[in-house]
């Protein structure tokens, strides 16, 4: 598609349930990033895949959150056992190029979590 | 890593004016500097990139300035219209070398009529 679609829009869980958010990536794009976004603060960011492989997940927080970008499907991000200060806004973003020069990322429109 | 500030006050300007937004950074130099535009509700949208050795850029009505000396950034709207209220952002490479964005935490723009 022309655009980065995310699923869903909002997602409510309970403490301790699973979370699990869904973009798809422009197609042609072989780079795709989830981002996380409390409030108003900034973007943290959490993982990036060059198709799909992982090429940096930094970000992650190992011990709940997974990822994984599979081929012919949307990627996924996974929330094992959320707690409350997961509630945030996840943005998937995807791009053409990976270049040291400067490369355009386009978002999705991002799922709003929240725990409760 | 690298550090972003950009004021958290939001910047209200009347319709007409030139709106400047402004983007420090603190850490190494980065090859290039990105800005984007976030309206509430939805992902933000890339606006401008310009590259360590470019001063300035132009889009339409809207300009940057890089500063490698001063480590910051200029963010014009000139003619500035109520549907430029937005909040904005700048974005760096993560560290050198990196081509993951880091975002600063974005300016709030008030365009009143």
């Amino acid at each position: 598609g022309e655009e980065v679609a995310q699923t869903p829009k909002h997602l409510v869980r309970g403490e301790g349930q699973k979370a699990k958010l869904y973009c798809a990536p422009i197609k042609g794009h072989s780079y795709v990033f989830w981002y996380q976004q409390v409030l108003k603060n900034e973007f943290k960011f959490l993982i990036s895949f060059q198709n799909e492989n992982v090429f940096d997940e930094t970000g992650m927080p190992k011990e709940r959150f997974s990822a994984k970008c599979l081929p012919n499907s949307p990627c996924s991000l996974e929330i094992q056992a959320t707690k409350l200060e997961d509630s945030a806004v996840y943005f998937c973003a995807s791009s053409q190029y990976r270049t040291e020069a400067g490369n355009t990322i386009y978002f999705g429109e991002g799922s709003w979590l929240t725990v409760v | 890593s690298q550090k972003i500030e950009q004021n958290s006050e939001a910047l209200n300007i009347q319709e007409g004016k030139t709106a400047t937004l402004t983007c420090n950074y603190t850490n190494y130099s980065p090859a290039y500097l990105q800005w984007y535009r976030q309206d509430p509700g939805r992902g933000p949208v890339f606006l401008l990139l310009i590259r360590e050795n470019e001063k300035e850029k132009r889009k339409e009505r809207l300009k940057v300035t890089f500063d490698t000396t001063l480590k910051q950034s200029l963010f014009h709207i000139t003619a500035s219209q109520p549907a430029d209220s937005a909040t904005y952002l700048c974005a760096l490479p993560t560290s050198g070398g990196s081509y993951i964005p880091t975002f600063g935490r974005g300016t709030s723009l008030i365009v009143h009529p």
